[in-house]
């Protein structure tokens, strides 16, 4: 079994939806992180929370510790959003979900 | 303020080869992690080095592999002897402090096919 579950896997969704994203993780954490992978490769870091909820643009993530569970919410979605979306945990170390590959058609 | 960056882009090794790859962090940060994609699977922790010293290396395999971070320098992952199976992407990423609780900042990932 994961240390990390992602859902769903795979996303596609009309230009304009609100799109969200879920992380499940089984262990303890002091943070947790939102990555995304473009088509190319490159990986950015979305955000790094460990409660609550951040902010960034069209971008909400939000954390329930005693769950142990994420979530990463698009607003507005569009084709530019486009990528891989990574969930990774940092407990004793680093444990990543296989992703959620979203696609946002025009 | 230049991102992290990693050389080569692209790396082609037959069985047996060694490959080194570098990754030179972003200015100020003395913190490195070494990621591995295989083709198809997420990604996997492998080493985390600060200057001269490896923190973590749980994710490294025992054999072949070793990861080095010097005083002066990119830090290097070398692998000796390649096989098959170690064609994948390796990332490398970078933060200014210590714990897996800050903010990395990721390379473009170095493509490793061993033929």
């Amino acid at each position: 079994k994961n240390e990390v579950e992602q859902s769903p896997q795979n996303l596609t969704a009309q230009e304009g939806e609100f799109i969200t994203i879920n992380c499940s993780y089984s262990v303890g954490i002091s943070a947790l992180h939102w990555l995304q992978q473009h088509p190319g490769g490159g990986i950015v870091s979305l955000f790094m929370l460990s409660s609550g909820k951040k902010k960034h643009g069209r971008l909400i993530a939000t954390i329930n510790i005693q769950e142990k569970h994420s979530s990463l919410h698009i607003t507005a979605s569009h084709p530019r959003d486009s990528a891989v979306y990574i969930c990774a945990v940092a407990g004793n170390q680093f444990y990543f979900g296989t992703g959620t590959s979203l696609t946002v058609i025009p | 303020n230049a991102g992290v960056m990693q050389n080569p882009r692209h790396l082609v090794r037959r069985r047996g080869q060694e490959a080194r790859l570098r990754c030179s962090p972003m200015k100020g940060h003395s913190h490195v992690y070494w990621y591995r994609q295989l083709p198809e699977e997420g990604l996997k922790f492998m080493v985390y080095l600060q200057k001269e010293n490896i923190i973590d290396e749980s994710g490294m395999p025992k054999e072949r592999f070793s990861a080095e971070f010097p005083k002066e320098g990119p830090s290097i992952l070398r692998i000796q002897q390649v096989v098959r199976g170690d064609s994948a992407a390796y990332f490398c990423a970078s933060s200014l402090s210590t714990g897996l609780q800050e903010t990395q900042y990721f390379g473009p990932g170095t493509r490793l096919l061993v033929l």
